[in-house]
């Protein structure tokens, strides 16, 4: 069975900075394509970034260009998201996400619960 | 960018009625378009993948067609469990994309 375990959300004024992580079991992780997700509150989806099996390709939104930074350590079935010059605006729940093998065409199969950002003073 | 419109927006819906939700792209995405039902606290969840394949564990009363622009769900005999927000999605090019969402409610 498929497992996304998220962690690192938080409270978090404007400027800060986080890390969530996202813990991954009951599959080969370093064979899948990983995405983070958010989810604003009361609003629709948005695709945050992707990032290939091996860790070499990465994707990220235009809106967190410059200030987010996927990652994984597949010695630890370990997806990251750096979070820097955080605005209010990215206050959001955001879900870890499995893909398959590759980037571009599939889809998202399993989800995380959530953990939830907000930035705020 | 490639952007996705639904409709309708919001659709309340008695049991064992046929519901029916399309998700237009604004340019062609062959077929790499998926659709996704979300409940209330509840994280996403995969239904149709590839715009007509179901995925592993959904009912057989949810399918999907269409391919380029035009995409459908359909719900065929709704039922209590179905009331959901339903969200296409598609992940042919970058940014990927979600569609708005279509807010299904029991009657």
């Amino acid at each position: 069975e498929v497992q996304l375990l998220e962690s690192g959300g938080g409270l978090v004024q404007p400027g800060g900075s986080l890390r969530l992580s996202c813990a991954a079991s009951g599959f080969t992780f370093s064979s899948y394509a990983m995405s983070w997700v958010r989810q604003a509150p009361g609003k629709g989806l948005e695709w945050v970034s992707d990032i290939s099996g091996g860790g070499s390709s990465t994707y990220h939104a235009d809106s967190v260009k410059g200030r987010f930074t996927i990652s994984r350590d597949n010695s630890k079935n370990t997806l990251y998201l750096q979070m820097d010059s955080l605005r209010a605006e990215d206050t959001a729940v955001y879900y870890c996400a499995k893909k398959g093998f590759t980037i571009f065409g599939v889809p998202i199969e399993d989800w995380g619960q959530g953990t939830l950002v907000t930035v705020s003073s | 960018e490639i952007g996705l419109t639904q409709s309708p927006d919001f659709q309340s819906v008695t049991p064992k009625e046929k519901v029916t939700i399309t998700c237009r792209a604004s340019q062609s995405i062959g077929s790499s378009l998926h659709w996704y039902q979300q409940k209330p606290d509840q994280s996403p969840k995969l239904l149709i993948k590839y715009a007509s394949q179901s995925f592993s564990g959904v009912p057989s009363r949810f399918s999907g067609s269409g391919s380029g622009t035009d995409f459908t769900l359909t719900i065929n005999s709704l039922e209590a469990e179905d009331a959901a927000t339903y969200y296409c999605h598609q992940s042919s090019s970058l940014p990927f994309t979600f569609g708005p969402g279509t807010k299904v409610d029991i009657k």
